[in-house]
C-alpha cells in the first residue's frame, strides 16, 4: 500500500517568506509527527497529532511555526518569515493504534532558505 | 527535558565484524525502545524494536538489549556487511506515550569491505 508521502520534495525559499509543506499519512494512521533533521544531525521533534485530541507542541521552535491536520488525514507545517537557520529536512511519519509506536516516516522536503 | 543520549557519533568497522551502539534515556516512564536505520538521502527506517517488559530481542543479526534498572539500551550488530552503512537512530517514548519519541543524535556506521 502507499506510505506516507511529502510534498513538495524540494523547496527553495528567500528570507522572509512564507512556506507551507503537505504531509500525506498512511490512510487510517490516527497519529501524525513532523520533525525537523538538519544536515548531519538527528531527528528534532517539532509537533504531534492524535486522533481528535489537542496536539503536542512541545517542539516548536518558535511561533513562526505552526501546523494543522485537517479532517484527521493530511497536515501542513507552515514556517511564516523564514529565515536562513531554517534550512533543513523536514520529515514527517504517521502511526496507527493497532502497530503502536511504530512510525512511519516520509521522504521528506527538504527546505532552502536563501 | 527528557533526553536521550547515543555513542559513539560515529563508528568504523571491517566487514564481518560486530558493531554496538548504545543509548541513555532520562524518563524512567519510557517503555519502548526503538532503532532506525537512515540510508544516505533516505528516509528513516524501523529495523528493531523492544518494549520494556523483555530484556532482550534478536531478528537475524541484529539485536537490541535493554537494561531498564540503569536506564541503558544497545543495538548490536554481528557479521557486518557493507550494507549495513547507514546512520542509526536510538529513540525511546516521552513519559510511556502511545506516540511521542525522543531521538537520539545517531551514529554513523560505516563498514570497510
Amino acid at each position: 500500500g502507499a506510505g506516507v508521502s511529502q510534498s513538495p520534495s524540494n523547496k527553495v525559499t528567500e528570507k522572509g517568506k512564507d512556506v507551507e509543506l503537505r504531509c500525506d499519512p498512511i490512510s487510517g494512521h490516527t497519529a501524525l509527527y513532523w520533525y525537523r533533521q538538519s544536515l548531519g544531525q538527528g531527528l528534532e521533534f517539532l509537533i504531534y497529532f492524535q486522533g481528535n485530541s489537542a496536539p503536542d507542541k512541545s517542539g516548536l521552535p518558535s511561533d513562526r511555526f505552526s501546523a494543522e491536520r485537517t479532517g484527521g488525514s493530511v497536515s501542513t507545517l507552515t514556517i511564516q518569515r523564514t529565515q536562513q537557520e531554517d534550512s533543513a529536512v523536514y520529515l514527517c511519519a504517521s502511526s496507527s493504534d493497532r502497530t503502536r509506536n511504530e512510525q512511519f516516516f516520509g521522504p521528506g522536503t527538504r527546505l532552502t532558505v536563501l | 527535558g527528557e533526553n536521550v543520549e547515543q555513542h559513539p557519533s560515529t563508528l568504523s568497522v571491517q566487514e564481518g565484524d560486530s558493531a554496538v551502539i548504545k543509548c541513555t534515556y532520562s524518563d524512567s516512564a519510557s517503555n519502548y525502545f526503538p532503532w532506525y536505520k537512515q540510508e544516505l538521502g533516505k528516509r528513516p527506517q524501523l529495523i528493531i524494536d523492544i518494549r520494556s517488559n523483555v530484556g532482550e530481542k534478536k531478528d537475524q543479526r541484529i539485536a537490541v538489549t535493554l537494561n531498564k534498572t540503569a536506564k541503558h539500551f544497545s543495538l548490536h550488530i554481528t557479521e557486518t556487511q557493507p550494507e549495513d552503512s547507514a546512520v542509526y537512530f536510538c529513540a525511546s517514548n516521552y513519559g510511556g506515550s502511545q506516540g511521542n519519541l525522543i531521538f537520539g543524535k545517531g551514529t554513523k556506521l560505516s563498514v570497510k569491505p
